[in-house]
């Protein structure tokens, strides 16, 4: 079946250090990626997508790549403030699996000044 | 101008009762689901639905029930709630396809007591 496994978090971090969040997926087909922040008592909101192989999906100064050989979307940025403390979510949909968006279990972040 | 339009936003209910969380989405996208996040913000789909047919019923009690009345509604309604049933909801709302992105509403926190 499909599925997406990102690293655990709470993740912690100073302000302006660099961000790896990783996300590797299984899927019988070529599936889209993205990834979704959440911050805290909000709703989700989409941060970045790539449709394909190679694609990179970019937004707020953050960056994901599509990588079919490894399986992964790693979400990275490369300088945090306090403001990008959130939950992060990666996911994937495939429409022919009756359109459903897979998440991952997210990546508590904690960007301290 | 919000998108993925939800209510109520708060919701707190004692076991046994009924209660209803309403969902619009001025988007014009033909597919609409809801998803729902336990207490470890681990997301999971319950339903989907295109063009006010339904088309994924994710093992849910079917003390759940999907409602939609237009392809721009999507209301859910559940049964004699229950302790496990407290989460937040997410309504959210997509194009039909590969690729596309799928729009979250703000969510319903819903609490049994």
């Amino acid at each position: 079946g499909n599925s997406v496994t990102q690293m655990e978090g709470p993740v912690t971090l100073s302000e302006e250090a660099f961000l790896t969040i990783n996300c590797t997926y299984t899927a019988t087909g070529y599936p889209s990626l993205f990834w979704y922040v959440q911050y805290p008592g909000e709703g989700l909101q989409l941060l970045l997508k790539a449709t394909k192989a190679d694609d990179k999906g970019s937004n707020k100064g953050f960056e994901a790549t599509y990588r079919k050989e490894t399986t992964s979307f790693h979400l990275e940025k490369g300088s945090v403030q306090v403001s990008d403390s959130a939950v992060y979510f990666c996911a994937s949909f495939l429409y022919n699996q009756g359109g459903k968006l897979i998440f991952g279990q997210g990546t508590e972040l904690s960007v301290k000044p | 101008d919000t998108a993925v339009s939800q209510t109520p936003k708060y919701l707190v209910t004692q076991m046994g009762n009924d209660k209803s969380i309403k969902c619009e989405q001025n988007l014009g996208h033909d597919t609409m689901y809801w998803y729902k996040q336990d207490s470890k913000k681990f997301l999971k789909i319950m339903f989907s639905y295109n063009n006010k047919e339904l088309i994924i019923n994710e093992t849910v009690p079917n003390r759940f029930s999907p409602k939609s009345p237009d392809k721009a509604h999507l209301n859910l309604h559940i049964n004699s709630l229950e302790l496990g049933d407290s989460a937040v909801y997410f309504c959210a709302s997509s194009p039909t396809g590969t690729g596309n992105t799928i729009y979250f509403g703000e969510g319903s926190w819903l609490t049994v007591v």
